[in-house]
């Protein structure tokens, strides 16, 4: 299985705030990599697919990037509402593993 | 608008089956495989397999041994058992839509709204 790696795994930020997740796989996944948004008591929703490219509907402030091991989400202006934790998962073969998690909250 | 609800029992004792069942709407069940996931506190989001719409199955091989996935394409649904179920079976289940059935692999772009399961004596 491949293993995904996030950090941190909590973070505090002030609104306005630039943040940068982190995830790594345990070996070269290309671009095969999600991220998902979980706020309390909600389902995750999947905020970018193939490392990159956002889904619709989720704002622009939100952006990732990386390939092969090393992958960052990266929220550009925090919000209030971005209070959530955010997963990283590898969908280039099955089991299809996800990272334990970033928990993001406000400063 | 891809909708994908289920049920099932939510309290269960120690060696009892699991059993839910998720019925999928907006969407296509023959283009599509459907997915189990689970989420817990100790493992965190964890894939438990997947099923066809011809009913040929994918099991995380950690779980392999005890998961039955299956569908009912006249109802657009699929299921999910699992037997002898322990403490460490509790978890929120959510079933999700997967990847196409062309081969492209996708991630989870809908989710159930998940079920608490609760394994208790």
């Amino acid at each position: 299985d491949i293993q995904m790696t996030q950090s941190p795994s909590s973070l505090s930020a002030s609104i306005g705030d630039r943040v940068t997740i982190t995830c790594r796989a345990s070996q070269g996944i290309s671009n095969y990599l999600a991220w998902y948004q979980q706020k309390p008591g909600q389902v995750p929703n999947l905020l970018i697919y193939a490392a990159s490219s956002l889904q619709s509907g989720v704002p622009s402030r939100f952006s990732g990037g990386g390939s092969g091991t090393d992958f960052t989400l990266t929220i550009t202006g925090l919000q209030p509402e971005d209070v959530a934790t955010y997963f990283c998962q590898e969908y280039i073969s099955a089991p299809w593993t996800f990272g334990r998690g970033t928990k993001v909250d406000i400063k | 608008q891809v909708q994908l609800q289920q049920w099932g029992a939510g309290l269960l004792k120690p060696s009892e089956t699991l059993s839910l069942t998720c019925a999928v709407s907006g969407a296509s069940f023959n283009d599509y495989y459907w997915s189990w996931i689970r989420q817990s506190p100790g493992k965190g989001l964890e894939w438990i397999g997947e099923v066809h719409y011809s009913g040929s199955t994918k099991y995380n091989p950690s779980l392999k041994s005890r998961v039955t996935i299956s569908r009912d394409t006249s109802r657009s649904q699929l299921s999910l058992q699992l037997t002898s179920v322990t403490a460490a079976d509790t978890a929120v289940y959510y079933c999700a839509r997967g990847r196409t059935v062309s081969g492209a692999v996708a991630p989870f772009h809908d989710w159930g709204q998940g079920t608490l399961v609760t394994v208790s004596s």
